[in-house]
């Protein structure tokens, strides 16, 4: 059984530059969330999604974040433009049902220059 | 703000003895997970305990939960190096499943 699968596993961009995650859940799985992992401020929920739907993104930090899901196997994280300080790993993890364990994909590293 | 907050910050031990990690939390929750994380990779699911109960077992894991005190911790019996990890503990806030991690524990088990 294929894990939550991310891409890119690394990047590297300039400031300005418009970044895109990628995240596909595990088939089946009707939650989907988004979390960003800093030294400082420890792994943090951006947001997350109910059956496509957005539910509560009140962690996305600012305009510059938006996330989108068209179908139930693929999601996007998209920061633009990117600044210094959104340098993370950022997390994809899905789950099903309510209240149950989520399982998290490998991550995103990026670093903006 | 962080909802778990766990202790101690880094544990080093012998392979060989347990390992407790301890976490504590603000507000009533419908139940705490604990997670691992190697270095540079994702999270795993450890356990999962409810609200309603107190104790759960998996293999060498042993987790708590004491709802009064809102506090849980989780005992790692007989480490093993490959225990290495940070250990986080995550609570939903009575959210449902919005979790919200804690700071970690790192632990370091020496052979």
């Amino acid at each position: 059984d294929a894990g939550v699968i991310q891409s890119p596993r690394h990047e590297v961009t300039e400031m300005g530059q418009e970044v895109t995650l990628r995240c596909k859940p595990i088939s089946g799985h009707d939650y989907l969330f988004w979390y960003r992992q800093t030294m400082m401020r420890g792994l943090e929920l951006l947001i997350y999604f109910n059956n496509n739907v957005p539910i509560d993104d009140s962690g996305m930090p600012e305009d510059r974040f938006s996330a989108k899901m068209p179908n139930a196997s693929f999601s996007t994280l998209k920061i633009q433009p990117s600044e210094p300080r959104d340098s993370a790993v950022y997390f994809c993890a899905s789950s099903f049902g309510d209240y149950n364990e989520q399982f998290f994909g490998p991550g995103t590293r990026l670093t903006v220059l | 703000s962080q909802q778990g907050e766990e202790d101690p910050q880094a544990l080093s031990i012998q392979e060989g003895e347990n390992a407790t990690m301890n976490c504590s939390y603000k507000t009533s929750i419908n139940n705490l997970q604990w997670y691992r994380q190697n270095s540079g990779r994702g999270l795993v699911h450890l356990i999962l305990i409810r609200s309603n109960e107190r104790e759960k077992h998996s293999g060498r894991l042993r987790v708590t939960l004491d709802t009064s005190k809102k506090s849980s911790s989780l005992l790692i019996t007989a480490s093993r190096a490959a225990d290495t990890a940070s250990y986080f503990c995550a609570t939903d806030g009575g959210y449902g499943n919005k979790l919200v991690f804690g700071a970690g524990t790192i632990l370091r088990v020496k052979s």
